[in-house]
C-alpha cells in the first residue's frame, strides 16, 4: 500500500519565517510534487521532481524552494512566509515506470501564516 | 498550455437521483484524463481514469474529444458519495496534472 507522509498536519507561522514542509513516500516512485489548494481554484503544482536533486517549477514556484536530496523525501520551502502562502499544501509522488499516472498523496498540512 | 474547467462549485441532490459532474479541457495534443475525489478528513485519490474504461463505486466517464469534456456520471446517487471531485489533465506522455477547481457534491437524504 502506497504511503505518502507529511511532516505536520497543522502548522502556525508567522510572516518571514523561513518555513519547511517535509514528504516522504515509502514506494521508490520517482516523481514527486507539491500542490497547494485553495478553494476554487482546485490543486496547483508548484514543484515537481522527477529525480533525486533534480526539479522543474510548477504553475506557481514564486516565494517557494524545494530540495530533494534523497529519493524518498521531498521538501517544500518558503523562504520568507507571507499571509498569502496561507493554504492546505498536499505532496503527491507517482511512479511512470508503472505506466500510469496516477499520483498518490498525502494527507495535507494546512499552514497558517500570520 | 493545457486548462481543465469544472464549470460548478457546488452540487447538491436528492439520494437515488441521477448526477454528472461537469469537466471541460482545453489541450492541443491527446490528454490522459482522469477523476481524483477527496472525502471528508481524507486525502486525494484516484477515482478512475479514462483510459481504463471502467466504472468504479458506480461512477463513469466518457472522455468526448468533440466537445472536450469529460464528464463524471453516477445514475443514483449515494450519501456516501458526497465528497469534492477534480477533474485533472495529464498531456500526453507526461507526469504532471493539471487540476480543474473542483466542485463539491452533496448527496441528500
Amino acid at each position: 500500500d502506497v504511503k505518502v507522509t507529511q511532516s505536520s498536519r497543522y502548522l502556525v507561522k508567522r510572516t518571514g519565517e523561513k518555513v519547511f514542509l517535509e514528504c516522504v513516500q515509502d514506494m521508490d516512485h520517482e516523481n514527486m510534487f507539491w500542490y497547494r489548494q485553495d478553494p476554487g481554484l482546485g490543486l496547483r503544482l508548484i514543484y515537481f521532481s522527477y529525480d533525486v536533486k533534480m526539479k522543474e517549477k510548477g504553475d506557481i514556484p514564486e516565494g517557494y524552494s524545494v530540495s530533494r536530496e534523497k529519493k524518498e523525501r521531498f521538501s517544500l520551502i518558503l523562504e520568507s512566509a507571507s499571509t498569502n502562502q496561507t493554504s492546505m499544501y498536499l505532496c503527491a509522488s507517482s511512479s511512470p515506470g508503472t505506466g500510469s499516472y496516477e499520483q498518490y498523496f498525502g494527507p495535507g498540512t494546512r499552514l497558517t501564516v500570520t | 498550455a493545457q486548462r481543465v474547467t469544472q464549470p460548478e462549485k457546488l452540487l447538491s441532490v436528492f439520494k437515488g437521483a441521477p448526477v454528472e459532474l461537469k469537466c471541460n479541457y482545453s489541450y492541443s495534443g491527446s490528454p490522459e484524463l482522469f477523476w481524483y475525489v477527496q472525502y471528508s478528513r481524507q486525502r486525494l485519490q484516484l477515482l478512475l481514469r479514462h483510459i481504463s474504461r471502467e466504472s468504479i463505486k458506480g461512477f463513469t466517464a466518457d472522455l468526448n474529444k468533440g466537445e472536450t469534456s469529460f464528464h463524471l456520471k453516477k445514475p443514483f446517487a449515494q450519501e456516501e458519495d458526497s465528497a469534492m471531485y477534480y477533474c485533472a489533465l495529464s498531456p500526453n506522455a507526461g507526469n504532471m496534472l493539471t487540476f480543474g477547481g473542483g466542485t463539491r457534491l452533496m448527496v441528500k437524504p
